[in-house]
């Protein structure tokens, strides 16, 4: 079981928007940074979001995030096919000496 | 910033490995270097990192691996290590050598990944 808990699978038609939750608590997304992952079939993570809302650059702005409390959303507006993939939430997590914690993973179907 | 793994291969169980990471593109001496490892069809786990020297440079350890693995690095060589040993079936997974532009965050930059299969 990962230690910060999103939903297995989201999907939506092509153009609408799609939000993805990341549950997580007060030693990790409750006071620490999330990032946000996009990682497509055989193709290493690819950083979307980092320090809870910071688009990476060079990602489209369709992509936002969000986090209030020990939640964390990412939202993906005017969805395409090439979105289709799986999402990865992450933040660092203070118990025991400190070390990274991800999200099991959404994979986001494009209907 | 550049990452680039290799080391990678099909290993008996109670085998050794050594992952390398060859990097470019930042001060490596000061870096905080992660290993993360993704089963096949899994999700991603921390496997230990390395502090940057200026923070200590010490280094931490998921629970599965600690006492088997080791990280370290060259830095004249610009070069990150995993040495794995006692490998077990369930070490099987594509490793990845990450970094982020500071510490106590999760990795902003991935390298391409290697992958470690570790045979019964």
């Amino acid at each position: 079981q990962s230690v910060l808990t999103q939903p297995p699978s989201v999907s939506e038609a092509p153009g609408q928007r799609v939000t993805i939750s990341c549950s997580g608590s007060s030693s990790n997304i409750g006071n620490q940074a999330v990032s946000w992952y996009q990682q497509l079939p055989g193709k290493s993570p690819k950083l979307l979001i980092s320090y809870d809302d910071l688009v990476h650059s060079g990602v489209s702005e369709r992509f936002s995030a969000s986090k209030s409390g020990t939640s964390a959303s990412l939202a993906i507006t005017g969805l395409q096919s090439e979105d289709e993939a799986i999402y990865y939430c992450a933040s660092w997590d203070n118990s025991l000496n400190g070390h990274v914690v991800f999200g099991g993973g959404t994979k986001l179907t494009v209907l | 910033v550049q990452l680039v793994e290799s080391g990678g291969g099909l290993v008996k169980r109670g085998g050794s490995l050594r992952l390398s990471c060859a990097v470019s593109g930042f001060t490596f001496s000061n870096a905080w270097m992660t290993w993360v490892r993704q089963a096949p069809g899994k999700g991603l786990e921390w496997v230990g990192h390395i502090k940057g020297k200026s923070d200590g440079g010490t280094t931490d350890y998921a629970a599965p691996v600690k006492g088997r693995f080791t990280i370290s690095r060259h830095e004249s060589e610009n070069t990150l290590y995993l040495q794995m040993s006692g490998l077990k079936t369930e070490d099987s997974a594509v490793y990845y050598c990450t970094t982020a532009d500071t510490g106590y965050v999760p990795p902003d930059y991935w390298g391409q990944g290697t992958l470690v299969t570790v045979s019964s």
